[in-house]
């Protein structure tokens, strides 16, 4: 059985400063790990995707998340946030190569203070 | 952007009606997936496709029916629309069950009253 759990439903940041969003997750199975990105009146859109290649994966926007098995983390950063980057936010697991199985987080809601 | 449309987009009806909602890809993807999304749930799966006449169940699909005659539609069906299913439905496809990326439609709000 498979899980996600993202701590905070909204994180409030300042322009400029780090953005930390965290996900944990729970696989009985080597999962592949994704972030994706929900902006206002949008459908979800791929930000990056963890596959059991390089732990540190780079997405778009400058942001990156690193699998951590031994934490079962696959939290996401960006060293310096804009207002662009104003969104939701959902980590997803799914176990190796089933995209029918993918489960979602609940979601944790971006702010972005001037 | 993938070629994804939703429609309608917006849908307002009473209990009990029968609600169809449209997802048309233009991306000859083989696989096709409807999801419901609601406030502290994230998005759930209720039916997925593999393929033409091919279909499955998801997490939640009591109430709902999925029919797939054409490799570029999917249609979801509310044989009888009940108020918990108020929720924005989201379309999406990928290439394969093996890469797990999936790319999204805009989404449809159905409001049922």
């Amino acid at each position: 059985a498979q899980s996600v759990t993202q701590l905070g439903s909204h994180v409030s940041v300042s322009e400029g400063a780090l953005v930390l969003l965290r996900c944990n997750y729970s696989s009985s199975v080597p999962p592949y790990l994704f972030w994706y990105v929900q902006y206002p009146n949008q459908g979800l859109q791929l930000l990056l995707k963890y596959t059991s290649a390089a732990t540190l994966v780079k997405g778009i926007n400058g942001f990156e998340a690193e699998f951590k098995k031994s934490e079962t983390s696959f939290h996401l950063t960006k060293p310096s946030a804009h207002m662009s980057d104003a969104a939701e936010y959902f980590c997803a697991v799914s176990p190796y190569s089933s995209a029918s199985k993918i489960i979602f987080g609940s979601g944790t809601r971006l702010s972005i203070r001037p | 952007d993938a070629g994804i449309t939703q429609s309608p987009r917006h849908k307002v009806t009473e209990t009990g009606t029968p609600v169809t909602l449209r997802c048309h890809q233009t991306e000859n993807h083989r696989y096709m997936y409807w999801y419901r999304q609601d406030p502290g749930h994230g998005l759930r799966l209720i039916h997925y496709s593999y393929g033409v006449k091919d279909t499955d169940k998801g997490e939640v699909s009591d109430g709902y029916s999925v029919s797939r005659s054409k490799t570029e539609d999917f249609l979801l069906t509310l044989e009888s629309a009940t108020s918990s299913q108020t929720s924005v439905y989201f379309c999406a496809i990928s290439e394969g069950k093996n890469t797990g990326e999936l790319f999204f439609g805009e989404g449809s709000r159905l409001t049922v009253l």
